[in-house]
């Protein structure tokens, strides 16, 4: 069983530019969650995919988006970089969208807004 | 509401002590409380999770401690070793989805 896998691990854009984001779930887990995890704090929810469909969205603006396909791979898309948007991005999976049913974290991608 | 908070901001213990960690919410809708480990430059790791129905749970040298009337809950580590060095995190879900609000976590340093 292979656990949460994300790409890149690190990245470093410019202010105004567009990035992606990618994550590859533990196989069976109909759930992604994606999450900003800014230096010193906890990470904070950006939204939830269950089966492909937005299930559920924190306080961040709309140019944060994302996809998730069936293959258990994600995307989150950030446009219109701003530096306050520097942060590790955590994607978690989880066998259900239902409380309680524990999130498996992958390891990040730190991004610098420059 | 959403918040919960978490304390201390950092937590020095020799090994072999008793490691002490506080969490606080309001939200009384809140019925799942995790602990996450995190180390550095990896993602947080479920440790342990409780849930309002008990007032304590145990796994090896990890002890979750809840009150719910006073909405609070703690986090012991039994016996600290150099190796349990790390950042913990408490969150807290309820309702519907998996949601996690997440504390603003504790570096722990157990010194050998």
């Amino acid at each position: 069983e292979t656990g949460v896998t994300q790409s890149p691990t690190h990245l470093i854009k410019t202010r105004g530019q567009q990035v992606t984001l990618r994550c590859s779930s533990q196989s069976g887990h109909n759930t992604v969650s994606w999450y900003q995890q800014a230096l010193g704090q906890g990470p904070q929810f950006i939204f939830q995919y269950y089966r492909e469909e937005e299930n559920g969205r924190g306080n961040f603006p709309p140019r944060f988006s994302g996809l998730q396909f069936p293959n258990y791979s994600s995307e989150l898309n950030v446009n219109a970089l701003e530096l306050d948007d520097s942060a590790l991005y955590l994607c978690a999976s989880s066998l259900e969208e239902n409380n309680g049913s524990p999130l498996h974290f992958g390891n990040g991608t730190r991004l610098t807004v420059t | 509401q959403q918040q919960v908070k978490q304390s201390p901001q950092s937590l020095i213990v020799q090994k072999g002590g008793i490691s002490i960690i506080n969490c606080a919410y309001e939200n009384t809708a809140f019925d799942y409380f995790p602990w996450y480990q995190q180390f550095p430059g990896k993602g947080p790791a479920l440790l342990i999770a409780i849930r309002p129905d008990v007032s304590e749970k145990k796994e090896g040298r990890f002890t979750i401690s809840f009150n719910k009337s006073a909405k609070q809950f703690s986090l012991h580590i039994m016996d600290s070793q150099p190796g349990d060095s790390a950042t913990y995190f408490c969150a807290a879900s309820g309702g519907a989805t998996n949601k996690l609000i997440f504390g603003t976590g504790t570096l722990l340093a157990v010194q050998p």
